[in-house]
């Protein structure tokens, strides 16, 4: 069984950045799509991007364009996500999510770490 | 606004069937596969469905998925106390070039 563990909780100011880590238990996400979602309080989940198995690509909602990085760190197994300018609005779960199937982006993601809540509050 | 429309709730007593939908449009459901994710209180989402119709290992039958034109459904039968739960459908959509989600519908065992 995979887990994947993410980084823990994070307030931060608007107009700063925030970077959410995701890694897994042995080599299970080096040849995996891995996506990030989000959840603001109370409300349903959003798609924010997502980047290929060697980090050479990656690929992000419209409304975050310009605004959201995701790296991979393949020899530490971990991927990650940075969130730039922050505004009240941002404040949510981050979910790091991984793909069913080895290098595709079919968009099925059948694992999925605990959450990663991130405050945005001045 | 979601580009995916689902209702925002569901109910049904234990061993009572519920149905749950989701609208969508060409460029989403009409074009591409459907899959439905459980995210239960306080928890992460699970995938629950994918590919329309097909259950990943460890879902019981009881689930079932469907697809037609602009529209599928997701079907719980045999309702039980930990179904309830969140219920969300996605696709991947082609004019907004993102994964699209629905708005969630709340399912409720009475």
């Amino acid at each position: 069984q995979v887990h994947l563990v993410q980084s823990g909780a994070e307030v931060k100011k608007p107009g700063a950045s925030v970077r959410v880590s995701c890694e897994a238990s042995g080599n299970t996400l080096a040849t995996y799509y891995v996506h990030w979602v989000r959840q603001a309080p109370g409300q349903g989940l959003e798609w924010m991007g997502s980047i290929n198995p060697s980090g050479s690509s990656s690929r992000s909602a419209q409304r975050f364009q310009g605004r959201v990085a995701m790296t991979r760190d393949t020899s530490r197994r971990t991927v990650y996500m940075e969130l730039s300018s922050l505004r009240s609005e941002d404040t949510a779960v981050y979910y790091c999510a991984r793909e069913r199937v080895e290098y595709s982006s079919s968009f099925i993601l059948d694992t999925w770490g605990q959450g990663t809540l991130v405050t945005v509050s001045s | 606004q979601s580009v995916l429309t689902q209702p925002p709730s569901a109910s049904g007593t234990p061993g009572q069937r519920v149905s749950i939908s989701c609208s969508g449009s060409t460029s989403n459901i009409g074009s591409n596969t459907v899959n439905w994710y459980q995210q239960l209180p306080g928890t992460a989402p699970k995938l629950l469905m994918f590919a329309n119709n097909q259950r990943p290992s460890g879902v019981p039958d009881r689930f079932s998925g469907s697809k037609s034109g602009t529209s599928a459904s997701l079907a719980i039968s045999g309702l039980q106390s930990e179904d309830e739960a969140d219920y969300y459908c996605a696709a991947w959509d082609d004019s907004l070039h993102g994964y699209v989600f629905g708005a969630g519908t709340k399912v409720t065992v009475l």
